[in-house]
């Protein structure tokens, strides 16, 4: 049974780089699904962020593409998110996710929270 | 990148049926059969609920359906539990690999 966990600093300086790492168990990243990175705001809706294949193939939201690198290291059965020059509206519940068939998010994270203050 | 339209909050009584709406347009909703639903509860991780419109993933009680008609979708709850108080989201594939969430709606049991 998969599950993910991701992990990373909670707190992040403004104009600095978020970096998060979402641990895979249960299942071989390479054996297929897309991996994604979804993230809440406090008190408002979710936000889907990015999704990558495990041969490095990437999809990232418009919105945030500009700032956001994902990747993804197979020796570790992990995944990585990357975002660049964060401010306040950064600050969210970040979560990971498997990405079925390409159409829905199936098993989620637990997540891990994110504050950006200097 | 607009998010989803939902109601920002639903009501009912124990026993009874709700149904939450997603608003999208053509180009998400309307455009493909692929709008899931998430339950989230406090402090938790969303949960998926349904998926491809209307297919319940194993473990999901039948009393969560979904439908889609145009650029609408919903999620409809049947006899009400008290357990079933929480927030929903929809989300919808929006073409080239991306996704849209809807705002979110809280439903609270009576």
């Amino acid at each position: 049974q998969v599950q993910l966990q991701e992990s990373g600093p909670g707190l992040v300086k403004p104009s600095e780089t978020l970096s998060l790492t979402c641990t895979v168990s249960g299942y071989s990243i390479t054996r297929g699904y897309y991996w994604g990175w979804i993230r809440q705001p406090p008190g408002k809706g979710l936000e889907w962020i990015g999704s990558i294949h495990y041969s490095g193939n990437t999809h990232y939201n418009p919105s945030l593409k500009s700032r956001v690198t994902m990747s993804v290291d197979t020796s570790k059965n992990h995944f990585s998110l990357k975002m660049r020059s964060v401010t306040a509206a950064d600050t969210a519940v970040y979560y990971c996710a498997t990405i079925y068939d390409g159409a829905y998010m199936d098993v989620w994270g637990k997540g891990t929270t994110v504050t950006v203050s200097s | 990148q607009s998010a989803l339209t939902q109601p920002a909050s639903v009501s009912g009584s124990p026993g009874q049926s709700i149904t939450i709406s997603c608003t999208g347009t053509s180009s998400d909703v309307g455009g493909y059969n692929y709008v899931s639903w998430y339950q989230q509860h406090p402090g938790k991780a969303p949960k998926l609920m349904i998926y491809d419109v209307n297919k319940r993933p194993s473990g999901v009680s039948n009393r969560f359906s979904g439908s889609k008609s145009g650029n609408t979708a919903s999620l409809t709850i049947s006899g009400l539990q008290a357990e079933d108080e929480a927030d929903y989201s929809c989300c919808s594939y929006a073409g080239s690999s991306t996704f849209r969430f809807g705002g979110g709606t809280k439903l609270t049991v009576l």
